[in-house]
């Protein structure tokens, strides 16, 4: 099946770092990659939508110059935290979604980077 | 606004028998639906997922079932085995949104040998 990598699984750092996080398809090409955000026992909530050559769609309420994201390639987009907060810390997924065209194509996850700011 | 509802955060079976998840939506846009299984520190896998044109999907031990007069979507697990047990999400995505999909809150299912 549909495989989607993600690195790193975990990060602790200090406060004020920025973090990246990369998000890789490996064997489909990748032209939507979702960022999720989850809190202990919530539901995944969507950040945004990385589409591939251009720029994210952010959800409301989600600060997109706090959230980087780019998606420079059909296998590869990265998400970075900028200048990280304790309230940054929570665990975040990415999906990928193979060939424009195929909307009831299931997205498939990453295992999650888990972050945490001290 | 919580479009995407799974009332029940936790479900306990034997063994062998059903295992039964319910899901219910608001959003009467939502046309595809799915169900996720996600273990502790990893991504969600996907199970199953069911068109709106359809009542009924089934895939080997998992069938999801879909009332769109309810706005209710159920998925059951029969037989139930220890491995089973995890977090469930429902998922549900409109034609509007693209491929934005919208989770519940997901149901912590044990299997108890």
């Amino acid at each position: 099946g549909a495989v989607v990598s993600q690195h790193p699984s975990w990060v602790i750092c200090k406060s004020g770092t920025s973090v990246k996080i990369e998000c890789r398809s490996l064997d489909f090409q990748a032209t939507t990659m979702f960022w999720y955000r989850q809190f202990p026992k919530q539901s995944l909530m969507l950040m945004a939508t990385s589409n591939e050559g251009s720029k994210a769609t952010y959800e409301q309420g989600v600060e997109k110059d706090k959230f980087l994201i780019n998606h420079a390639s059909l296998t590869l987009s990265t998400l970075t935290v900028t200048s990280a907060h304790p309230e940054d810390s929570s665990f975040y997924i990415c999906s990928a979604r193979g060939l424009a065209g195929t909307r009831n194509q299931p997205q498939h996850f990453g295992d999650g980077t888990r972050l945490s700011i001290l | 606004d919580q479009q995407v509802k799974q009332n029940s955060p936790s479900l306990s079976v034997q063994e062998g028998r059903i295992s039964i998840l319910n899901c219910d939506y608001t959003n009467s846009m939502f046309d595809y639906f799915l169900w996720y299984k996600k273990y502790p520190a990893e991504g969600p896998t996907f199970l199953i997922s069911i068109s709106s044109i359809k009542d009924k999907n089934e895939d080997g031990r998992f069938t999801v079932f879909l009332n769109k007069s309810a706005k209710h979507l159920s998925l059951h697990i029969v037989p139930s085995q220890p491995g089973d047990s995890a977090v469930y999400f429902c998922a549900a995505s409109a034609r509007t949104s693209g491929s934005r999909l919208t989770f519940g809150e997901g149901t912590q299912l044990t299997v108890n040998p």
